[in-house]
């Protein structure tokens, strides 16, 4: 059974960079047989697709979070990451990490981890 | 990017009772790759429908989906009372992946 951990700070300063680490459990990233994403929820809001990495390390972004987004991924860890710049009050959500079949939508998620950007 | 509307935003009803939510797209979604999210309050969504009328893993079969091109629904054939929650549809056809803004469902 394939289990997602996201980790990483809950709170952040303005123009900075958030950084998160999502962590799988109980399959290789490097199968080769997923994406893998990251997704965020504003409070109360829905939810926004930030981008995918496949395991070889190409990686694919929302052109509104293009500029700013990089993920990555450490096979040797078996996780991947994801860092967005210049963060403003905008960027307060919960983050997601989710893994996606080829060919297949978002079938396994982690728990969200709450990001707020503030002073 | 392919936008996804859904309707209504919000039903009231009872368990027992049958529901169909729509979400429509803003151009049609490629081999229909649509679908349909279950999420409950601090919790992350849940995979119910993949590919417009697959049901996921584990998903009981009063959830069914249906739908192509540019319209489709979620139906619930009788509400049992963890049901009530918040329904996303999802196109991953295209980049960018684009949500529904939601569907809520509330006991009446």
């Amino acid at each position: 059974q394939v289990h997602l951990q996201e980790s990483g700070p809950g709170l952040v300063k303005p123009s900075q960079t958030l950084s998160l680490t999502c962590t799988v459990s109980g399959g290789s990233i490097s199968s080769g047989a997923s994406y893998w994403s990251w997704i965020r929820q504003h409070p109360g809001k829905g939810l926004e697709w930030i981008g995918y990495m496949y395991y070889s390390g190409s990686a694919y972004y929302n052109p509104s979070l293009k500029s700013r987004v990089d993920i990555s991924v450490d096979t040797s860890k078996n996780e991947f990451s994801l860092k967005l710049s210049s963060v403003t009050a905008a960027d307060t959500a919960v983050y997601y990490c989710a893994r996606a079949p080829i060919f297949l939508p978002f079938d396994i998620w982690g728990q969200g981890t709450m990001v707020t950007v503030s002073s | 990017e392919i936008v996804l509307t859904q309707s209504p935003g919000t039903l009231s009803l009872s368990p027992g009772e049958r529901v169909t939510l729509s979400c429509r797209a803003s151009q049609s979604v490629r081999s229909s790759y649509l679908a349909w999210y279950q999420q409950k309050p601090g919790q992350a969504p849940r995979l119910l429908i993949y590919g417009a009328s697959s049901r996921a893993t584990g998903i009981p079969d009063r959830f069914s989906g249906s739908g192509s091109g540019t319209d489709f629904t979620l139906t619930i054939s009788r509400l049992e009372p963890e049901d009530f929650a918040v329904y996303y549809c999802q196109q991953y056809g295209s980049s960018p992946y684009t949500f529904g803004q939601g569907t809520k469902l509330e006991i009446k």
